[in-house]
């Protein structure tokens, strides 16, 4: 089974309006990390937000918010005010201990999806 | 601070040939991690490295792979006698190894394997 799905591959947002990118992950580590990371058609891997498993709240940077939803295993990113710079591919990745029990943290990346924003 | 570096940016090299690629994490980082990034593909785990520990190399593909570290500085990974299908993009990501720290990726070297 997937670690790490994103059931999106595209999604169309209107500049300005509000996207919701899907994430959905599966573990049995108790601890456990979630990021986002953001694919501009250049190349790098840029880093966008972090949910701790044993966080309370959702975490929230600038425009970007995880709708992190426990039980169901989700972890959703919703990007606010949507802008033509954020055209570009999304992964979300998961955090767990390595079973190799090397204590490496290795992150398990989804196969992304493609976002672009229509001015 | 800067950030993570890689060279080369790409390489093109022929089947069957050798080839090293580099990192400089970012200072201070004590981990350092290589990644595979396949056309159209996420990231796949290929090593990690950590102070003196030994690396967790449950990643790598095969034993054409392998990488090197000295202390907390630059990595090379190495890939011999390269495949076709060894092209992707190899990206390097470095981090404070404390639990949930970030990890902070270079801009990749981009293969091409002919």
């Amino acid at each position: 089974a997937q670690k790490i799905t994103q059931t999106q591959p595209g999604m169309f947002v209107q500049e300005k309006e509000a996207v919701t990118l899907d994430c959905t992950y599966d573990t049995s580590d108790p601890s456990y990390g979630l990021f986002w990371y953001k694919q501009p058609s250049s190349g790098e891997m840029i880093f966008l937000i972090y949910q701790g498993s044993y966080d309370q709240q959702n975490a929230t940077e600038g425009r970007y918010s995880l709708n992190f939803q426990k039980a169901r295993k989700s972890a959703n990113l919703v990007i606010s005010a949507s802008q033509l710079g954020d055209s570009a591919m999304y992964f979300c990745a998961m955090r767990e201990r390595a079973i190799s029990g090397a204590g490496s943290y290795q992150l398990t990346f989804g196969k992304g999806t493609k976002l672009s924003v229509i001015p | 601070g800067a950030g993570v570096s890689q060279s080369p940016s790409n390489k093109v090299t022929e089947k069957g040939k050798d080839v090293e690629l580099r990192c400089d994490p970012i200072s201070g980082h004590t981990a350092l991690y290589w990644y595979r990034q396949r056309l159209g593909q996420g990231l796949e785990f290929l090593i990690y490295f950590q102070g003196n520990s030994a690396p967790d190399k449950s990643g790598l593909p095969s034993d054409r792979f392998s990488a090197e570290r000295t202390g907390e500085s630059v990595s090379t990974l190495t890939i011999q006698r390269t495949q076709q299908e060894d092209s992707a993009v190899y990206l390097c990501a470095s981090s404070l190894e404390l639990v949930g720290e970030t990890q902070y990726f270079g801009p990749g070297t981009r293969l091409l394997v002919l």
